[in-house]
């Protein structure tokens, strides 16, 4: 079953503003990832954030985790235009990795 | 520059036919992946390789076959029995522990005519 539900799908925002974009997830994990993937590209990861941990800065980027509802958020702040993608969280639990179906980004300009 | 490279990047296949799917890694990471990709989803694990002349089945095996003689390669084979094999595929490969992410080559999109 899937682990990882991203929330919203898809998400239209002005250049310049923030985007947030939410994760929900099922069962314990040992740490969760977000990957970017550009159009018709391989998958980048962005960061990740470990069961014990709360928040996480990288750069633009800002993820939290909260265990006790089982969710993540991913924050990017002064979107660009480059931003545009879709963003994936996935879970790792019990030496498995699991991708959810991502949201879709797109930045106006 | 290290990296994984995936060729063709699009490829074309008729019914009945097989194919195989290259993925090259200059990154000497052990473990390499292959995952499906189909549109509007995530990822879905179809084979993996933790070592040389070692893998397991991922959640969709089922049409596809692998080969692990070198660490470096880990070609995927679309055979005739895939029933729905129009898909992108993603390879990946992973460092030793504690790093638990994926590094991801380019895709291949295969389309069946």
């Amino acid at each position: 079953s899937q682990q990882g539900e991203e929330d919203p799908q898809a998400l239209s925002i002005q250049e310049g503003e923030n985007a947030t974009m939410n994760c929900s997830y099922k069962t314990s994990i040992n740490n969760l990832q977000w990957y970017r993937q550009n159009s018709g590209r391989g998958l980048v990861h962005l960061i990740l954030i470990r069961s014990n941990e709360r928040e996480k800065h990288s750069g633009r980027l800002r993820v939290t985790l909260d265990t006790s509802k089982k969710s993540s958020s991913l924050l990017i702040t002064a979107s660009r235009a480059a931003d545009t993608a879709s963003y994936f969280c996935a879970t790792d639990a019990h030496d498995k990795i699991i991708f959810g179906k991502g949201t879709r980004l797109h930045i106006l300009p | 520059d290290g990296g994984i490279t995936q060729s063709p990047k699009y490829l074309f296949r008729k019914e009945g036919q097989n194919v195989t799917l290259s993925c090259e890694q200059n990154l000497n990471h052990d473990a390499m992946y292959w995952y499906r990709q189909d549109p509007g989803q995530g990822l879905r694990l179809i084979y993996y390789s933790q070592i040389v002349n070692d893998f397991q089945k991922g959640d969709i095996a089922e049409g596809y076959s692998v080969s692990r003689e070198k660490k470096e390669s880990f070609p995927l084979t679309v055979t005739s029995a895939q029933k729905n094999p129009t898909a992108f595929y993603l390879c990946a490969s992973s460092p030793p522990l504690p790093t638990v992410w994926r590094y991801f080559g380019p895709g291949t999109r295969l389309t069946v005519l």
